[in-house]
């Protein structure tokens, strides 16, 4: 166990529906990363949060958005939902953020966009 | 270039054997170089990790070696075993963007009792 918390486990929802990830990160970890897992793009790094700033984005569509909060819990919103967008996200967390932390990965939010 | 290649794709291993899983880079900026260990439905989870100062770090069975000037890099697994059977990950992070991991493609061991 990481000791990074993701929910819901599984989710299906429709086209052009609006979805939120939820991430809770290891006690003492102030940074927050998210990556997306699918079959064809491998694990992509979507943005990362470090004590409620982001501090580095990917290849974040626009249509995603996420923040992370006073308590240090994140979220991942991701709306206009796509076949396409179907993926494994994943939510990890490291103690600073900077290069060099391990970095602690939960074990995923499943989303289906039928 | 932000890319980190990995090869092969998969890895098939009798047990006991040596598996060898190579990444290449092309950015100099990399300057931390960790492998993971993926198992089906979990998350990735470190398994070894090397800075470009060290050509070679090892914990255990598994090995990394680091070739700086082909910016190349591998994971070696001594004497494998069945439970080693995962998914790996080779990722590449710099200074300059934080702690952020760029992973390579993954590659799908399996190893055979």
């Amino acid at each position: 166990d990481s000791g990074v918390t993701q929910t819901p486990k599984h989710l299906i929802t429709a086209t052009g529906q609006r979805v939120t990830l939820r991430c809770s990160p290891r006690s003492g970890d102030l940074s927050v990363y998210w990556y997306q897992q699918s079959l064809d793009q491998g694990l992509q790094f979507l943005i990362q949060y470090y004590n409620g700033e982001e501090r580095a984005k990917g290849n974040i569509l626009e249509r995603f958005s996420a923040q992370q909060f006073p308590d240090l819990h994140s979220e991942l919103n991701l709306s206009s939902l796509e076949l396409g967008d179907s993926a494994l996200y994943f939510c990890a967390s490291s103690v600073s953020g900077l290069v060099g932390d391990t970095i602690y990965f939960g074990e995923g939010s499943w989303l289906t966009v039928v | 270039q932000q890319q980190v290649k990995q090869s092969p794709q998969s890895l098939i291993v009798q047990k006991g054997g040596i598996s060898i899983i190579n990444c290449a880079y092309e950015n100099t900026a990399f300057d931390y170089f960790p492998w993971y260990q993926q198992f089906p439905g979990k998350g990735p989870a470190l398994l070894i990790a090397i800075r470009p100062d060290v050509s070679e770090k090892k914990e255990g069975r598994f090995t990394i070696s680091f070739n700086k000037s082909a910016k190349q890099f591998s994971l070696h697994i001594m004497d494998s075993q069945p439970g080693d059977s995962a998914t790996y990950f080779c990722a590449a992070s710099m200074k300059l963007e934080g702690g952020k991991l760029i992973f390579g493609q993954g590659t799908e061991l399996s190893v055979k009792p």
